[in-house]
């Protein structure tokens, strides 16, 4: 199967700190990487959609200063929520896609638990 | 606008039973879709998919079923188990190389 990890997979941290959370494509080269968050009851909200080696194309309301996205390789994308305050706390969730072969389907990491005190 | 609908939010099944969970979408486009099963505080885990050139795709206990005229489609979990208890999202994917489109998900309990 595909596997897709994150790390860490909780954080606390305060407000105004900087929390970088990694997502890693285990078995398989992603070319494309997606962020997703979710809030409590609340539907996967995708945040951006990053691609190897190029700039991250963010959602409509999503701040990019604000979460910085890094897709350095085929199997590593970063989201780095800068100067984080208390209503950034949230359910972050990476998401990949492989490369070739089908290609459709999206493998999602396990998650990381946000709280910003 | 929601493209892809999920209208029930929950559904409750006794064991052993048929679990049918259902989608509708409105984008004619969307040439693939998927079913997501997510338990709390984890990612969600893909389940079973199909492309709109099928109309039916089974996987053990899991059928989709896809009815493109009617933009609907649904999955059939037979027979029901307890483990099969979590939140089910159904997404669709526009041709080319964009992110999935999900439902807001329904929670199934299968009661023992």
């Amino acid at each position: 199967g595909a596997v897709v990890s994150q790390h860490p997979s909780r954080v606390i941290c305060k407000s105004g700190t900087s929390v970088k959370i990694e997502c890693r494509s285990l078995d398989f080269q992603a070319t494309t990487m997606f962020w997703y968050r979710q809030f409590p009851k609340q539907s996967l909200m995708l945040m951006a959609t990053s691609n190897e080696g190029s700039k991250a194309t963010y959602e409509q309301g999503v701040e990019k200063d604000k979460f910085l996205i890094n897709h350095a390789s085929l199997t590593l994308s970063t989201l780095t929520v800068t100067s984080a305050h208390p209503e950034d706390s949230s359910f972050y969730i990476c998401s990949a896609r492989r490369a070739g072969g089908l290609g459709e389907t999206q493998y999602f990491g396990p998650g990381t638990r946000l709280l910003v005190l | 606008d929601q493209q892809v609908k999920q209208n029930s939010p929950s559904l409750s099944v006794q064991e052993g039973r048929i679990s049918i969970l259902n989608c509708d979408y409105t984008n004619s486009m969307f040439d693939y879709f998927l079913w997501y099963k997510k338990y709390p505080a984890e990612g969600p885990t893909f389940l079973i998919s199909i492309s709109s050139i099928k109309d039916k795709n089974e996987d053990g206990r899991f059928t989709v079923f896809l009815n493109k005229s009617a933009k609907h489609l649904s999955l059939h979990i037979v027979p029901s188990q307890p483990g099969d208890s979590a939140v089910y999202f159904c997404a669709a994917r526009p041709s080319g190389n964009t992110p999935l489109v999900f439902g807001k998900g329904t929670r199934l309990s299968v009661i023992a």
